[in-house]
């Protein structure tokens, strides 16, 4: 069974300090991770997707097969980044995702 | 396009009352999926449909839960009968084959239930 494991259900930093988010999961095959976001307000939607190994918004998040791991980071935080973070999963032939129960980010000033 | 579109946003009811939510996908989208929000689980996928055909409904939790969708463009979420721990946020959310493995998930704004 897969499974997407995000182990802190709250982060609170200083504006302009490190952010990183924690991301581990677990799957036997060859899994799709991706990060979707969710503003105060608004919909959820993705921010970013590990196949395509960009940056958004500042965010990155490297795939680690080995640790079985895909954490979100952000060199320099804002207060606009304050948000929920969901980690999500897909893999072969099930096109459904498996979100992690999510980190909200504060950011303060 | 306006996105996927719920109804209705918010729902209050009382315990053993039947309740139904619904959901329109972005047009053309193939996929549409049904996931509830808690605190305590975050994101749970309840069911997805394939080209209006149930995938996989083992997300489901219980009988008193069930979902239709009778053609490309309209999905309905029912439960009947409702129970207070069924109060959560309702997500309905669309996706488009080839846009990746996985496919970018584009979500409505929900339908927050509550059960008194």
């Amino acid at each position: 069974a897969q499974r997407v494991t995000q182990p802190e259900k709250l982060l609170s930093v200083f504006k302009g300090a490190p952010v990183e988010l924690k991301c581990n999961y677990s799957y036997s095959g060859s899994p799709e991770l991706f990060w979707y976001v969710q503003y105060s307000r608004q919909r959820l939607q993705l921010l970013l997707r590990h196949i395509s190994r960009e940056s958004i918004k500042g965010f990155t998040a490297d795939l680690n097969k080995g640790e079985t791991s895909f954490h979100l980071k952000k060199p320099f935080a804002q207060e606009e980044d304050s948000a929920m973070y969901y980690c999500a999963l897909s893999n072969t032939g099930r096109r459904a995702l498996t979100f992690g129960s999510g980190t909200r980010l504060q950011v303060q000033p | 396009d306006a996105g996927v579109i719920q109804s209705p946003r918010h729902e209050v009811t009382e315990m053993g009352q039947e309740v139904t939510l619904r959901c329109k996908p972005i047009s053309g989208h193939d996929y549409l999926f049904w996931y509830r929000q808690t605190m305590m689980r975050g994101l749970e996928l309840l069911i997805y449909f394939n080209n209006n055909v149930p995938i996989d409904d083992s997300g489901m939790p219980e009988d008193r839960f069930s979902a239709k969708m009778p053609n490309a463009s309209f999905s309905t979420l029912k439960i009947q009968p409702s129970e207070p721990r069924d109060s959560a946020v309702y997500f309905c959310a669309s996706s488009l084959l080839g846009q990746g493995r996985g496919g970018e998930l584009f979500f409505g704004e929900g339908s927050r239930l509550t059960v008194l």
